[in-house]
């Protein structure tokens, strides 16, 4: 069975802009959630998403928002781009609620 | 409020022996705790985990203890190889499907 996938695996945009980011889950998976890792805050949740709803978020600003999609495939967006969001960005799918969470590779995200 | 620590940045073992990995957690609703393992520039892998019923799982080399009462976790990985040498996470569930993650371990075995 294929692990969790993410597009692209690296990608470098400057302050102001925007970005998407892509995560495909492990068949059957219908939980989608995304983390930031950076060296200051280590890994930190940002949101999850279950049969297309959000369920959870963490303690990000507005500026980070996501979608999952009917075959569970979700999208993380970040607007107004700036140096500090220059992070790894992790998804993790899992069965369902509360299942072990199997991470992608991640995308480095580089603001400049 | 850091809800998980991992108190050592760094551990060195020599190949063979045991190496131990500590987490303490301060919210008492967690009910489920996992241990990753990480390498630069990837994401974390699955290793085990605990659910807050019991005290002890065991799978291969690796095994993990839960202390409630102390609201420590530990994992054992006995014997050490140099292929574990990388950065352990310890992260605790609570109702949802929020991981909250401690700050990492770098384990270092030495051959």
């Amino acid at each position: 069975k294929a692990g969790v996938t993410q597009t692209p695996r690296y990608l470098i945009k400057t302050r102001g802009q925007q970005v998407t980011l892509s995560c495909s889950p492990i068949s059957g998976h219908r939980s989608v959630s995304w983390y930031q890792q950076t060296p200051g805050q280590g890994l930190q949740f940002l949101f999850e998403y279950f049969s297309e709803t959000q369920r959870n978020k963490g303690n990000f600003p507005g500026r980070f928002s996501g979608r999952q999609f009917s075959n569970s495939r979700s999208e993380m967006n970040v607007s107004t781009l700036e140096l500090g969001d220059s992070a790894l960005y992790l998804c993790a799918s899992s069965l369902e609620t509360s299942d072990t969470q199997y991470f992608g590779p991640g995308t480095r995200l580089t603001v400049l | 409020d850091q809800q998980v620590k991992q108190n050592s940045p760094s551990l060195s073992v020599q190949e063979g022996r045991i190496s131990i990995l500590n987490c303490d957690y301060t919210n008492s609703m967690f009910d489920y705790f996992l241990w990753y393992k990480k390498y630069p520039a990837e994401g974390p892998t699955f290793l085990i985990s605990i659910s807050s019923i019991k005290d002890k799982n065991e799978d291969g080399r690796f095994t993990v203890f839960l202390n409630k009462s102390a609201k420590h976790l530990s994992l054992h990985i006995v014997p050490s190889q140099p292929g574990d040498s990388a950065v352990y996470f310890c992260a605790a569930i609570n109702a949802g499907n929020m991981l909250t993650f401690g700050g990492g371990t770098r384990l270092m075995v030495k051959p």
